[in-house]
């Protein structure tokens, strides 16, 4: 079955440095993988798909079939990157699921 | 635009009491979505509607139903609700079927049923 791994609940880090979010998944069709976030007091909002090989607010996200991986990486965290990140896997033609989410605390 | 909009924005009900939770987008989307979302857990699909007049179950459909109204309106209707189904649901909507197509989130109706 599909499933959506995130292993950290929280992550900390200093500003200025590097963040690195970690997503697995398990699917056995062609993988269409997703962050989304959530600052506080908005709603969630997609950041990224690996689709678009896309850098946003300086983010990224590689997809590595061979690890079942989508890891988020941004080289220099910034204090407004404090947020819930979430992966998510389109498993069946715009259906998702989500992994459970890590929560991304930067210190100035 | 006001994008995706719920209401109510926070609820509490009794055991066994109905009620239903409405959902409305504004972007002419086709395709809309409920989830909820439990603490410790990722957003879990309930039901979702490809198209106006059509519906279909999501995860964790057991307990609810739905009804898509009109191509605006998606509603969640829980008939007789339990302490299990307390949670934060979210309302969600898209341009259509595609693996590629953003989902845009309303800002959530928390439930409570004790």
């Amino acid at each position: 079955a599909q499933r959506v791994t995130q292993p950290e609940k929280l992550l900390s880090v200093f500003k200025g440095a590097p963040v690195e979010l970690k997503c697995n998944y398990s699917y056995s069709g062609s993988p269409e993988l997703f962050w989304y976030v959530q600052y506080s007091r908005q709603r969630l909002q997609l950041l990224l798909r690996h689709i678009s090989r896309e850098s946003i607010k300086g983010f990224t996200a590689d997809l590595n079939k061979g690890e079942t991986s989508f890891h988020l990486k941004k080289p220099f965290a910034q204090e407004e990157d404090s947020a819930m990140y979430y992966c998510a896997l389109d498993y069946n033609t715009d259906k998702l699921i989500f992994g459970t989410g890590t929560r991304l605390q930067v210190f100035p | 635009n006001a994008g995706v909009t719920q209401t109510p924005k926070f609820q509490v009900l009794k055991t066994g009491q109905s009620m239903t939770l409405q959902c409305a987008q504004d972007m002419n989307h086709n395709s809309m979505y409920w989830y909820r979302q439990d603490p410790g857990m990722g957003l879990r699909l309930i039901y979702y509607s490809a198209s106006e007049g059509t519906t279909d179950k999501g995860e964790v459909p057991n307990g609810y139903n739905v009804s898509r109204l009109n191509k605006r309106e998606f509603s969640l209707r829980l008939e007789s609700a339990a302490p299990s189904q307390t949670s934060v649901y979210f309302c969600a909507s898209s341009k259509g079927q595609g693996r590629t197509y953003e989902q845009y989130f309303g800002p959530g109706t928390r439930l409570t049923v004790t």
